[in-house]
């Protein structure tokens, strides 16, 4: 199906775990972006990536790694899990339209991460 | 670094009322783009629409209309006529032109009560 998924869509798991989130996209952008959601702080910036083997920090990048080898495939991972990390986790991807459009991004369904 | 603010936590009002959310932003870029999503209870993130920093025209679609004001760093959003199923947090949001980091409001959540 043309869009952007993600999996899994809820993962419990236990403090200390590595937990690797997925999010596939059909559009062909070139730009993914991670976020996560947390009550009181809308959405933050985790990672994001221009291209493949491009990527760069956002806003809270500590206790995440990204990689995207493929143009349509763009994870996050979860080194050392920690209940800090207990979040709802967004994937984005975009292209950049120019001055005049910027970016509109378009978001997974999310994925609710609990850690134990 | 660029900052968006929406100080309406929740706001309730009832069926066919009209509701206006409030977004204020911060940003030392002079291009940049203002956004407002939808996250509906079934949690997704609905795009709404996308404004640049040079262009000023309020913009209306249905029901919905959006007031950009420079002079007070404002885009606020507006629901004339409101329904349930409106009902939902929204996001207003600003990316500038030289920075990939898309900062997000708090969000409002909006119930609309039969």
């Amino acid at each position: 199906d043309a869009g952007i998924t993600q999996s899994p869509r809820y993962k419990i798991t236990e403090t200390g775990r590595q937990v690797t989130l997925m999010c596939h996209q059909t559009w062909s952008h070139s730009y993914m972006f991670w976020y996560r959601q947390d009550l009181g702080h809308g959405l933050r910036l985790i990672y994001y990536s221009a291209a493949a083997d491009i990527t760069d920090k956002g806003e809270v990048p500590d206790g995440y790694v990204v990689s995207r080898s493929k143009t349509e495939n763009f994870p996050l991972t979860l080194e050392s899990a920690t209940r800090s990390q207990t979040s709802v986790y967004f994937c984005a991807s975009s292209e950049f339209l120019g001055l005049a459009g910027g970016h509109e991004q378009f978001f997974g369904p999310g994925t609710r991460l609990t850690v134990l | 670094a660029q900052k968006v603010t929406q100080a309406q936590t929740e706001i309730s009002v009832v069926e066919k009322e009209d509701v206006t959310l409030d977004c204020v932003y911060e940003t030392r870029d002079t291009t940049y783009y203002l956004f407002w999503y939808k996250q509906p209870p079934s949690g997704e993130l609905v795009f709404l629409i996308r404004r640049n920093s040079f262009d000023e025209q309020n913009e209306i679609s249905g029901r919905y209309s959006w007031n950009f004001q420079k002079s007070t760093s404002s885009f606020n959003f507006t629901i004339t006529a409101s329904q349930v199923v409106d009902s939902a947090v929204y996001f207003c949001a600003l990316s500038e032109y030289n920075n990939n980091d898309m900062r997000f409001g708090a969000g409002t959540r909006l119930t609309v009560k039969p």
